[in-house]
């Protein structure tokens, strides 16, 4: 098991441009969040999923931004129209479906860059 | 969402213990208290977490109080690689975002 990866770990994009990152789960985990992160800040939640189903999405989701996991698997997060306000990390994780509360694996973050 | 409470920052010598401490005020009844940590670079990575009892695990000990409105986390024995950002979060149990503060950024001095 290699953990939660993140693809690209870099992006540099320019205003306007549409972006989308891939995150690939630890294979199994039924629950896969996303969560961005500015610098000095603690990552704020996105949205989430339980197998191919987006059960919560948060308010800073806004109409630009989309999130897919067609098939239960890997996800994807895409940004249109990007703004210099999206530059931040985004952070994907992932946890198995327990009865218990959720331990939450992380992966390593693709940072955005807008310019 | 409960808060979380925490020093901005902390500093501590390699080989000594670190007691971290967070205050939870607000806790449930149901509110489990996580512990994830975040290295330089790296995505947060998870601690230990507990409900009432204390708890150990390979990494850390929780030491929760009484009144289960602040808790500890507690390094046993610091090494350079744990200078990280410290994180205290409540979630309740099953499928939870997790609601990050700005944690404790804990420095070691060799």
């Amino acid at each position: 098991d290699t953990g939660v990866s993140q693809d690209p770990r870099h992006k540099i994009t320019k205003r306007g441009q549409n972006v989308t990152f891939r995150c690939d789960p630890i294979s199994e985990h039924n629950r896969l969040y996303w969560y961005r992160q500015t610098l000095g800040q603690g990552p704020e939640f996105l949205t989430y999923f339980q197998n191919e189903a987006q059960l919560e999405k948060s308010r800073l989701l806004s109409d630009r931004f989309s999130a897919e996991r067609p098939k239960g698997s890997f996800s994807t997060l895409e940004i249109q129209r990007t703004e210099q306000g999206d530059s931040a990390m985004y952070l994907c994780a992932s946890s198995p479906l327990a009865g218990g509360p959720d331990e939450q694996y992380f992966g390593p973050g693709t940072r955005l860059t807008v310019t | 969402d409960a808060k979380t409470t925490q020093p901005n920052s902390m500093e501590s010598n390699e080989e000594e213990p670190v007691h971290l401490p967070c205050n939870h005020s607000t806790i449930s009844g149901t509110d489990y208290i996580h512990w994830y940590r975040q290295l330089p670079s790296q995505g947060p990575e998870y601690v230990i977490h507990g409900l009432t009892s204390n708890v150990n695990n390979r990494m850390a000990s929780l030491a929760i109080a009484e009144d289960r409105k602040s808790s500890t986390l507690i390094l046993h024995r610091a090494t350079l690689r744990d200078a990280a950002v410290y994180y205290c979060i409540l979630s309740g149990q099953g499928a939870q975002k997790l609601v990050f503060g700005q944690g404790t950024r804990l420095t070691i001095n060799p």
